[in-house]
Parts: structure tokens; C-alpha cells; sequence
């Protein structure tokens, strides 16, 4: 079974532009979470989608969205970057129900100049 | 967000001596999971804890479930090179998908 895909694995960008990052979940899953990590936070939870609607929010700016597509596959948006949005972005994917393993993916590393 | 207290920050040891690091929270979790992350890659479960006072093995690793449920600890037994890394503890909370991660543990092993 393939594992949790990630595209692009390295972006860089320039402060105010917006990106997009995508994320491919294992086969069946149907729950899709977003994590930063930064070295000063660590890894802290974005937000998740289930079933193309969100469940779950994490304490971030309305400037990061998400959207989940009905294959499951999801992306992330993060609008008018800023210095410190440079981080490494993790999705991770799960079945969906309660308290079942995530399984994350590589991350897009992020450089925002 | 909430990050999980986790003890030690690094550490050095020799191939073959055993590892141990825990991790604290002020609030209740009930499902524990640790994770090993290496350089450019994202975090790969270790093991999951479902149940305060649980003792779970995998290989040469163990973990268990604070009865509090506010604590677990990771247990290494005799570090290979391979085990060099960065090991995350993380909470989960039923009905909920997010996790919240300790502040990690970076391992070198000295062969």
C-alpha cells in the first residue's frame, strides 16, 4: 500500500505571495490533517478534513485554509506569507474514526524570503 | 497550541546502553503515541497506548500509559546507530483527531 504523498517536497516563496500544497492520502483513508513544524513551535495541528468537510481547527489565522477533494486528496492554502510561515507542512491521513493511527507524510518544506 | 513536556531535550549515549524518555501533560489524553522522526522526513509511529497503565512492546522499544493518563514514558533497549533520531510523544484526546506533540527528544548514538 502506498504511503501518504506530498507535493512539492521544497517550495520557496517571498513574503506576501500566496501557495498551495498538496496532499495525497493512503488508499481508504478519508481523514486528512495539516501540521506545522517549526522549530520554535514545533509541530502544532493545522486543521483536518473528513468526507471533503472540516472537523477539526487548530489555533491558526484564517490566512492558512484547506479544502478536501471527494477522493479524498486534500490541499492546503496559505495567503499573504509571512517571514514566519518557513516551516516543514505535514499532512497526515487516518480511516477517520475515533482515536485511529495517522500516518504522516514527508512535508513540503517551506522557505518564505 | 498545547505542547506536551517532554524530558530529555537530547541525548548522547554509547551503542548498546539502554534509552529512557517520558513525557508530561497538565491535561488528560486517552490515546498515547510515540513517533521517531529522521532528517527530511515526517514522524513514523512507534507505538500507540489506548489505555491508562498499558504496557506495550514493539521490538526493542516499550511504552506505557500513565495511570494518570497524563504521562508516558519510551523505553529503548540496547541503541543501535539506526536509532539516532528525533522521538515525539504525542496526546489524543477521544472524538478528536488532532494531536498534540511533545517538544521532542533528540537521540545520538555513538557506535
Amino acid at each position: 500500500k502506498a504511503g501518504v504523498t506530498q507535493t512539492p517536497r521544497y517550495l520557496i516563496k517571498t513574503r506576501g505571495q500566496q501557495v498551495t500544497l498538496s496532499c495525497s492520502p493512503i488508499s481508504g483513508h478519508r481523514s486528512v490533517s495539516w501540521y506545522q513544524q517549526t522549530p520554535g513551535q514545533g509541530l502544532q495541528f493545522l486543521f483536518e478534513y473528513f468526507s471533503e468537510t472540516q472537523r477539526n481547527k487548530g489555533n491558526f489565522p484564517g490566512r492558512f485554509s484547506g479544502r478536501q477533494f471527494s477522493n479524498s486528496r486534500s490541499e492546503m492554502n496559505v495567503s499573504t506569507l509571512e517571514l514566519g510561515d518557513s516551516a516543514l507542512y505535514l499532512c497526515a491521513s487516518s480511516v477517520g474514526t475515533a482515536t485511529d493511527t495517522q500516518y504522516f507524510g514527508p512535508g513540503t518544506r517551506l522557505t518564505v524570503l | 497550541g498545547q505542547q506536551l513536556n517532554q524530558s530529555p531535550q537530547s541525548m548522547f549515549i554509547q551503542e548498546g546502553e539502554d534509552v529512557s524518555m517520558n513525557c508530561t501533560s497538565s491535561s488528560i489524553f486517552n490515546t498515547w503515541l510515540w513517533y521517531k522522526q529522521d532528517p527530511g522526513e515526517g514522524p513514523v509511529l512507534l507505538i500507540a497506548l489506548y489505555k491508562a497503565g498499558e504496557l506495550t512492546s514493539n521490538g526493542r522499544l516499550t511504552a506505557q500509559f500513565g495511570i494518570t493518563r497524563k504521562d508516558s514514558f519510551l523505553n529503548i533497549s540496547a541503541s543501535i546507530p539506526s536509532d539516532v533520531g528525533i522521538y515525539f510523544c504525542a496526546g489524543q484526546r477521544t472524538g478528536a483527531n488532532n494531536l498534540f506533540f511533545g517538544t521532542g527528544t533528540r537521540l545520538t548514538v555513538i557506535p
